[in-house]
């Protein structure tokens, strides 16, 4: 079974930092990952996809990476801001199953 | 340009009562997925959906838990006889089709006295 850990749990920067946020996963046959953010009381928002077959995507001041081989993505946020504070969370798809697994979450802090 | 659309935001119900959750996907969208999200913990897939059919449904509870998809209409969660532990946020997401990023609602929380 997939089991999907997210580090730190809490982090909490200055503005204006770069930061990276962890996701490893223990079955490396997967379809593919999701990067999501989450407000307080609410849904997620999908802010990346990253197919099996691809290394990286990026949006803006986020790039999100994929190692299937080592079970590890990383969440890059650059120059980061106040309004990035949320719980950004990271979700596996497997190869077979149509569900995500999904992580705890870290929950970031941005402080002006 | 609606998202998903999930009805009601807060539900209360009292122990033994019955729980009817609603989603919308997005338009385009005929695949549904529920997940539930207990306190302290990361969401968890409970049943996957297209129209008229239960795909998966390995995340469900075996007892008093069903869902529906109806040719028109919204997705259906339902929680019958639902007990304390039932407290939770679920949330509903649609896509395209299998693979395709699931985009989601903003949840229903349900507590129950």
């Amino acid at each position: 079974k997939q089991e999907v850990t997210q580090i730190p749990a809490a982090l909490s920067v200055p503005e204006g930092e770069n930061l990276v946020l962890n996701c490893s996963f223990t079955d490396s046959a997967i379809y593919n990952l999701q990067w999501f953010r989450q407000d307080p009381g609410k849904g997620l928002t999908s802010l990346l996809l990253i197919q099996s077959s691809q290394r990286e995507q990026t949006s803006g001041r986020l790039n999100a990476s994929l190692d299937k081989s080592s079970g590890r993505s990383t969440l890059y946020i650059a120059a980061s801001q106040p309004g990035d504070s949320a719980t950004y969370l990271c979700a596996v798809r497997p190869n077979t199953g149509n569900q995500f697994y999904f992580g705890t979450g870290t929950s970031l802090t941005v402080i002006p | 340009n609606a998202g998903v659309m999930q009805n009601p935001r807060h539900l209360v119900r009292r122990r033994g009562q019955e729980a009817r959750l609603r989603c919308s996907p997005m338009k385009g969208h005929s695949h549904v997925y529920w997940y539930r999200q207990l306190p302290e913990e990361g969401l968890k897939f409970m049943v996957y959906l297209q129209k008229e059919n239960i795909i998966d449904e390995s995340g469900m509870p075996k007892e008093r838990f069903s869902a529906e998809f109806p040719k028109e209409g919204p997705s259906i969660l339902r929680i019958q006889q639902v007990v304390r532990g039932d407290s939770a946020a679920y949330f509903c997401a649609s896509s395209t089709g299998q693979g395709q990023p699931q985009h989601f609602g903003d949840g229903t929380r349900l507590s129950i006295l």
